[in-house]
């Protein structure tokens, strides 16, 4: 399945945190959402062959990378309180990850529940 | 872009009952609506799903249905059971993107 680390982090108002995803096996594509308490996720980014190839409305601080192995990070830079909220990645086949045809193939992972203070 | 509105917020049901959650889109080209179940503290999980070339499907004592003229789709329960409680989303796909609704709280009162 998907996995995510770690899956609790404390961090104080004006630092940089990074979050990891890895992948299903045989997944390409990694999405990352941001869930803030009593929400709906919001969609942050999403990566194909180690590029981004789609972003919902978030800000620059919020960026990512993907690596060979199809893992992903999401970095944010100066958090702010409203950062405080659950992450979770997905990840799914062929980089045009929401085409009707492989969206079900859409695992997401377990969270990690970032609290900024 | 997309913007997906879920009804009601919370929704109480005695056990037995039939429970249905509502929701409409925005953009004419989303074409695939999944519906989320997520437990207290947990990922959110694949319940079922309807594509835009079909009106209802059914999965046990899960259903969707999907009016896209009106752009609204439903998600019913029936002969709900108490580990039904949970919050529930729908989501709508298009232009790339997995857009989600603001969630429902469904209380299955024993």
């Amino acid at each position: 399945g998907v996995t995510q680390s770690p899956t609790h982090l404390i961090k104080t108002r004006g630092q940089q945190v990074t979050l990891r995803c890895s992948s299903q096996s045989g997944h390409n594509t990694v999405s990352w959402y941001q869930q803030a308490l009593g929400q709906g996720p919001q969609f942050i980014f999403q990566y194909y062959r180690e590029e981004e190839n789609g972003r919902g409305n978030f800000p620059p601080r919020f960026s990512g990378l993907q690596f060979p192995n199809d893992s992903s990070e999401l970095n944010v830079n100066a958090l702010e309180l409203d950062d405080s909220a659950l992450y979770l990645c997905a990840s799914s086949q062929g980089g045009h990850a929401l085409s009707s045809t492989r969206v079900r193939g859409y695992t997401f992972g377990s969270g990690t529940r970032l609290t900024v203070v | 872009g997309e913007n997906v509105e879920q009804h009601p917020s919370t929704l109480s049901v005695q056990e037995g009952d039939s429970a249905v959650i509502k929701c409409t889109y925005s953009d004419s080209a989303s074409n695939y609506f999944p519906w989320y179940k997520q437990e207290l503290g947990k990922r959110p999980q694949l319940i079922i799903d309807i594509r835009s070339n079909v009106g209802e499907k059914k999965d046990q004592r899960i259903a969707v249905t999907l009016n896209k003229t009106a752009k609204h789709f439903s998600l019913h329960i029936t002969e709900t059971q108490p580990e039904d409680s949970a919050v529930y989303f729908c989501a709508a796909v298009g232009n790339e993107k997995l857009t989600f609704g603001t969630g429902t709280r469904l209380t299955i009162i024993p």
